[in-house]
């Protein structure tokens, strides 16, 4: 059965602050990663990788992705309160879109 | 530019009751999903189609039926409700078999059982 544990589950800290959000996984015939940023409603997605050690950037996120050990982390540079949302990791394997339970990042002003 | 698109956003039933989710997306998609989100459970796949007629099951798949007779569509069907699936309900799709590109999501249908 594939499987996506994110770290930390929660996670608060001041505006300004660089966090990093942890994505392990084990899943047959990994075909991609993708992060997704959930607010009140429906995911957006942010980034897709696929190949290690390629890092995907925009803006003030970056994430990365090490097929060998088999995890992805999401990097958010100078947080802002407009940050604060459940951040979940996905990943694609044997046609199926399977998520991890989400990190929730609260930023205080 | 709907996207994807979920009706209704709420839902109240009785125990016992039956009903369907509806799902639609005019962007030509071959690939959709069901999934519910449930506190400290993150997303879980129920249903999924790759294409017109073809469906297969997900990680939860007992108590929902779903079909899949036109590209646009992909309906979920709660034939006998239960407190168990009070959640919040997520249709997604995506172009293809979602390895090459995101999957888009509908704004969610929250169901509430009682």
């Amino acid at each position: 059965e594939d499987k996506v544990v994110q770290s930390p589950l929660s996670l608060v800290v001041h505006e300004g602050d660089t966090v990093t959000l942890n994505c392990s996984y084990e899943v047959t015939n990994f075909r991609s990663l993708l992060w997704y940023k959930q607010e009140k409603k429906a995911p957006t997605f942010l980034f897709m990788l696929t190949s290690s050690g390629i890092e995907k950037k925009s803006g003030r996120l970056s994430s990365i992705l090490d097929k060998k050990e088999l995890f992805s982390i999401l990097n958010i540079t100078a947080t802002q309160t407009g940050d604060s949302a459940v951040y979940l990791c996905a990943v694609v394997g044997n046609e199926k879109l399977t998520f991890g339970t989400g990190t929730r990042l609260t930023i205080i002003p | 530019n709907a996207g994807v698109t979920q009706t209704p956003k709420f839902q109240v039933l009785k125990t016992g009751q039956s009903m369907t989710l509806q799902c639609a997306q005019d962007m030509n998609h071959e690939y959709m999903s069901w999934y519910r989100q449930d506190p400290g459970m993150g997303l879980r796949l129920i249903h999924y189609s790759v294409g017109a007629g073809i469906t297969d099951q997900g990680e939860v798949p007992n108590g929902y039926n779903v079909s899949r007779s036109t590209t646009e569509d992909f309906p979920l069907r709660l034939l006998s409700a239960a407190p168990s699936q009070t959640s919040v309900y997520f249709c997604a799709s995506s172009y293809s078999i979602p390895m090459n590109t995101e999957a888009f999501f509908g704004q969610g249908t929250r169901l509430t059982v009682v």
